[in-house]
This record gives C-alpha cells, sequence and structure tokens, in this order.
C-alpha cells in the first residue's frame, strides 16, 4: 500500500464547477500536509499548506482530518486555467511523501 | 532573484552508464533535496543535503549518490543506469531541512535511458 493515495481521476468539468479531490495517508506520525500543484511537463508548485482548522485560500479551501488520515481540497468556481495535476503531501522528518497525483481538466 | 536551477536539461544515456546531474539553490536557501518522478507517478523522495552532508535518503539503492558544495549546490549522481531510471529529476532547495513550507522546486532534469 502506498503511503499517501489519491483520486486517479482524471477529472473532466466545466468552467464554474465546483470540485474536490481526496486523499488518504499511512503515516499517524506524518506532522505537515500540503497541496502541489503541477502543470504539464513542469515542477511543482506549492498550492497550500493544510491545517486541522482548515484553510481557504480564494477559491481554494483544504482540510485535514487526522483521526481518518484524510486530506481533502476543494476548488469553487473552476477557470480553465486550473486544469492540472494536483499532488497531495504528507511530510514527517525531512520526508515529504506524495501521492501519484489527480489530473484536472477545466473545460469551456 | 533566480530560482532554483538544474541542468542539463534533458540526457540520454546507455544502460551501465553513470550520469550526473546538478543543481543550484534559489538565492538564500541551504538545503537541496533529490526527488525521481517516473511518468505517471508523483516525485519520490531519493535524498536530503544540508551543510554539505546526506540528512535524509529515501528507499534508494547506493547507485544514487550526492553531493553538496560550500556555496550549497549539490549534485546527484547515479552509477550503473538501468533502464527503470528513466524519469526527471527534480531538485528543491528550502532555508534549512525543515523549511518545508518554503520549498521550491527546479524545472527538472529528464533522463533516458536506452
Amino acid at each position: 500500500r502506498k503511503e499517501v493515495e489519491q483520486d486517479p481521476g482524471p477529472f473532466n468539468v466545466p468552467e464554474g464547477a465546483t470540485v474536490a479531490f481526496n486523499c488518504t495517508y499511512s503515516n499517524s506520525a506524518s506532522q505537515s500536509f500540503f497541496w502541489y500543484r503541477q502543470d504539464c511537463r513542469k515542477e511543482p508548485k506549492l498550492l497550500m499548506s493544510v491545517y486541522s482548522s482548515g484553510n481557504e485560500d480564494g477559491r481554494f479551501t483544504a482540510q485535514l482530518n487526522r483521526a481518518s488520515q484524510y486530506i481533502s481540497l476543494l476548488i469553487r468556481d473552476s477557470k480553465l486555467s486550473d486544469s492540472a495535476t494536483y499532488l497531495c503531501v504528507a511530510y514527517n522528518n525531512n520526508d515529504m511523501r506524495f501521492g501519484a497525483g489527480t489530473r484536472l481538466t477545466v473545460k469551456p | 532573484d533566480a530560482g532554483v536551477t538544474q541542468s542539463p536539461t534533458h540526457l540520454i544515456k546507455t544502460r551501465g552508464q553513470q550520469v550526473t546531474l546538478r543543481c543550484s539553490p534559489k538565492s538564500g536557501h541551504d538545503t537541496v533535496s533529490w526527488y525521481q518522478q517516473a511518468l505517471g507517478q508523483g516525485p519520490q523522495f531519493i535524498f536530503q543535503y544540508y551543510e554539505e552532508e546526506e540528512r535524509q535518503r529515501g528507499n534508494f539503492p547506493d547507485r544514487f549518490s550526492g553531493h553538496q558544495f560550500p556555496n550549497y549546490s549539490s549534485e546527484l549522481n547515479v552509477n550503473a543506469l538501468l533502464l527503470g531510471d528513466s524519469a526527471l529529476y527534480l531538485c528543491a532547495s528550502s532555508p534549512g531541512p525543515s523549511g518545508v513550507y518554503e520549498q521550491y522546486f527546479g524545472p527538472g532534469t529528464r533522463l533516458t535511458v536506452t
């Protein structure tokens, strides 16, 4: 079993839709959590950190449930420019574990 | 302010050969981590360098080795290349080994082993 597992996708949604990605992690000692965005053939870029209290950044909302070892990312009012692969990350002791990513395509 | 840079951009090698990849961290960053990203997968952590020492290592064989120089730049060496080593190799820098909230990735080196 992989340490970090994500919805396989792909997700194909129309502009303006709300889309949610889920992620589970197996290492209960994981200390910090992140969502990264990766465009095709580009490097990953940090989208947002994930906190237990939940956090929001514009159209993006991230949630962490430590009891269930579950992380989510909600994107509201999807834009064409949101099309990318979204990577879930669990961090522990200088070791970052990435999920395989979920591909999102937003269509006109 | 230059971000993380990597060289070369692309590389083609033959099985059994050795390869060296290079990374310069973002200005102000002193920690470099290396990742391997196979097609369709997320990045896998190879190792991290801080103060010219390997501080943490992922589940990679000894064929993968590295070095960090006094100017914080780093090299990744892979010996006895296998076909399965074909991947995108990403370097990430951060301000300190626990600076994950400010980790930036370079554009990567795409290695093809034939």
